[in-house]
């Protein structure tokens, strides 16, 4: 399978725990973007990275979420002391981008559905 | 403000009724827009891009066109194997080019 994989596919955790999730892009796509998709809504940019460096950040994303690419190929997001809102779907999608590439499209993995009791 | 609309929210077709789905957007210098389709519990599958007014796009049973203020998703005599949720998409062409802006989708029910 040569598509964007992410693990787990379901975490269900109690309030105020940690969890971390996994993306593992295509593996030619130097771009990486976490979006966060809640019931009947389409999916909302959280950040994105090319290569290693974090390029943007949403406004959505708190202090208690952070996320890294430390060699450029998978990424993790991880929150810190979750809250009842924090439950939705985490999706991770990955794209070539750069110059002569800005309009390539993203190609979305099937998610982490995290759900907090 | 950035904005993507799509109607209906909702859509039920008998097998072989073709009809079509709008997505209205509002974006600062439109660099593409693109159509996914998600299935539950999936992720989006990637369908269209479409660049500049007038441009169509076609795959199987479904075309997408582009207007400078919204494009629609034409579906020709559907199966009920085209049943999802389909997701309208921007990006503008500044500062934040990476970022793609979505809607809330269309669920299209197609029945047998």
């Amino acid at each position: 399978d040569t598509g964007v994989s992410q693990d787990p596919r379901h975490k269900i955790t109690k309030r105020g725990q940690n969890v971390t999730f996994r993306c593992d892009p295509i593996s030619e796509h130097n771009r990486l973007y976490w979006y966060r998709q809640t019931l009947g809504q389409g999916p909302e940019f959280l950040t994105y990275f090319q290569n290693e460096a974090q390029l943007e950040k949403s406004r959505l994303l708190s202090d208690r979420f952070s996320a890294e690419r430390p060699k450029g190929s998978f990424s993790t997001l991880e929150i810190q002391r979750t809250e009842q809102g924090d439950s939705a779907m985490y999706l991770c999608a990955s794209s070539l981008g750069g110059p002569g590439t800005v309009n390539q499209p993203q190609h979305f993995g099937d998610g982490t559905r995290l759900s907090i009791l | 403000e950035d904005q993507v609309t799509q109607s209906p929210e909702a859509l039920r077709l008998q097998e072989g009724e073709s009809s079509s789905l709008n997505c209205s957007y509002t974006v600062s210098g439109l660099r593409g827009l693109f159509w996914y389709r998600q299935d539950p519990g999936k992720g989006p599958e990637f369908l269209f891009t479409l660049y500049s007014a007038g441009e169509e796009k076609e795959k199987e049973r479904l075309k997408a066109t582009l207007t400078k203020k919204e494009s629609f998703l034409h579906i020709t005599a559907p199966k009920p194997e085209d049943s999802a949720t389909y997701l309208c998409a921007v990006q503008r062409g500044y500062s934040s080019a990476s970022k793609i802006i979505f809607g809330s989708g269309t669920r299209l029910s197609i029945r047998p």
